[in-house]
């Protein structure tokens, strides 16, 4: 596709369920990134990929959340037993290689009831 | 640690109005990029520019100019003759070398451009 593409773009789940976000970078980019969007905490880093590195989870916010990206392309967000502050946009972005300019994803809002 | 601070909230203007965004950044290392992003109501977010900090040139592109001063950490975007379409978020972000994967985001700027 021409950008990068997420699905669900809307989840609603209930407290304690586990939810799978799905990104489809732009073909060809080595680079994946997961981002957060809330109203509380603004703009946060989760994961990185960069090829077959080793991913950077640093900013993974608790063990219930994990990420993995198959073939170097499509990369899947999984949040486990969910929690009502887990609840925000979930961005996707892809880049051709470091530190060149972001391409984002229009979000997966997640709202946790 | 880094850090971006947007002081302005929100701004409106009229239309043709300029408009100009602070944006005050901090960082130990000496190689880093700093970038603007707009998030229109679609919200996805556009990138608009990146400077390494080794380039203090000013840039204009149409009706987007962007000033980045070190000696004060400032990296501030005007938007000049302000149109309707440029309603949006604006942030501010920053990275830096070796790691710049990891955007630190400033909490964005609302802009409203009423006709």
């Amino acid at each position: 596709g021409a950008g990068v593409s997420q699905s669900p773009s809307n989840k609603v789940t209930e407290k304690g369920k586990d939810v799978e976000l799905r990104c489809d970078p732009i073909s060809g980019h080595t680079a994946l990134y997961w981002y957060r969007q809330s109203l509380g905490q603004g703009l946060e880093f989760l994961i990185y990929f960069q090829g077959n590195s080793a991913p950077d989870k640093s900013g993974l916010p608790s063990d219930r959340f994990s990420a993995e990206r198959t073939g170097g392309s499509v990369s899947t967000l999984t949040i486990q037993r969910t929690q009502q502050e887990d609840s925000a946009v979930y961005l996707c972005a892809s880049s051709p290689t470091l530190n060149e300019k972001l391409f984002f994803g229009s979000g997966t809002q997640l709202s946790v009831l | 640690a880094q850090k971006v601070t947007q002081a302005q909230t929100e701004i409106s203007v009229v239309e043709k109005e300029d408009v100009t965004l602070d944006c005050v950044y901090e960082t130990r290392d000496t190689t880093y990029y700093l970038f603007w992003y707009k998030q229109p109501p679609s919200g996805e977010l556009v990138f608009l520019i990146r400077r390494n900090s080794f380039d203090e040139q000013n840039e204009i592109s149409g009706r987007y100019s962007w000033n980045f001063q070190k000696s004060t950490s400032s990296f501030n975007f005007t938007i000049t003759a302000s149109q309707v379409v440029d309603s949006a978020v604006y942030f501010c972000a920053l990275s830096e070398r070796g790691r710049g994967y990891k955007l630190s985001f400033g909490a964005g700027t609302t802009v409203t451009v009423r006709a």
